[in-house]
């Protein structure tokens, strides 16, 4: 079975500042996908950037970019010039990459205040 | 185009009562899954379906049934309610391309308390 693991469970970062927050995970598939879901206080959650296994190159989306690193099973999010509409809870999630079982499997999330 | 549309928002039931938390999209998407969202424990599966007729338990299953009839609709009956089951509910849905599955879209989920 598939793990990941937020292990922070709090960020505070300056608005305009840079900000990494950590996941990790574990499986033995060799490919699958990770995602990265915000949940502002409105409760939706909101696809942020998605990594494919096989991809060497790192997914960037406008202000977030990871840091994939399939050897130490570790991606991380990065947030540029942070903005206060950022605070929100972030999940980390993982899913096998083809098949009848590819569920999300998430962490424990972290939540993140941009302070003004 | 309303994606992923659940109903009700919010629900309050008491111990023992039935329900069914309703989830319908509008993208033809194949592949269907609730989650239950529980102050530090992230979302959790609980039940998912790869298609209409079919439907497999995922990490939380008990005290709750699903079927899906239709590619559309993909209700979560919780059969009698606990305190236990208090919860924010999400129904999320995917499509898959040559066997292989692309994000999911959730819904706006579902705020249960069961007194």
């Amino acid at each position: 079975a598939q793990t990941v693991t937020q292990s922070q469970p709090e960020m505070s970062v300056q608005e305009a500042e840079t900000v990494t927050l950590s996941c990790t995970y574990d499986t033995s598939e060799n490919n699958y996908y990770l995602f990265w879901y915000k949940q502002p206080p409105s409760r939706q959650m909101i696809l942020v950037i998605r990594q494919e296994a096989y991809k060497q190159q790192n997914a960037t989306e406008n202000r977030f970019s990871v840091n994939f690193q399939k050897a130490a099973k570790s991606f991380s999010l990065k947030i540029s010039d942070s903005q206060l509409g950022d605070t929100a809870m972030y999940f980390c999630a993982f899913m096998r990459y083809t098949g009848a079982n590819s569920k999300l499997t998430f962490g424990k999330g972290i939540t993140l205040s941009v302070r003004p | 185009n309303a994606g992923v549309t659940q109903t009700p928002k919010f629900q309050v039931l008491k111990t023992g009562q039935s329900m069914t938390l309703q989830c319908a999209q509008d993208m033809n998407h194949e592949y269907m899954s609730w989650y239950r969202q529980d102050p530090g424990m992230g979302l959790r599966l609980i039940h998912y379906s790869v298609g209409a007729g079919i439907t497999d338990q995922g990490e939380v299953p008990n005290g709750y049934n699903v079927s899906r009839s239709t590619t559309e609709d993909f209700p979560l009956r919780l059969l009698s309610a606990a305190p236990s089951q208090t919860s924010v509910y999400f129904c999320a849905s995917s499509y898959g391309q040559g066997g292989h599955i692309y994000g999911y879209t959730f819904g706006s989920g579902t705020r249960l308390t069961v007194v």
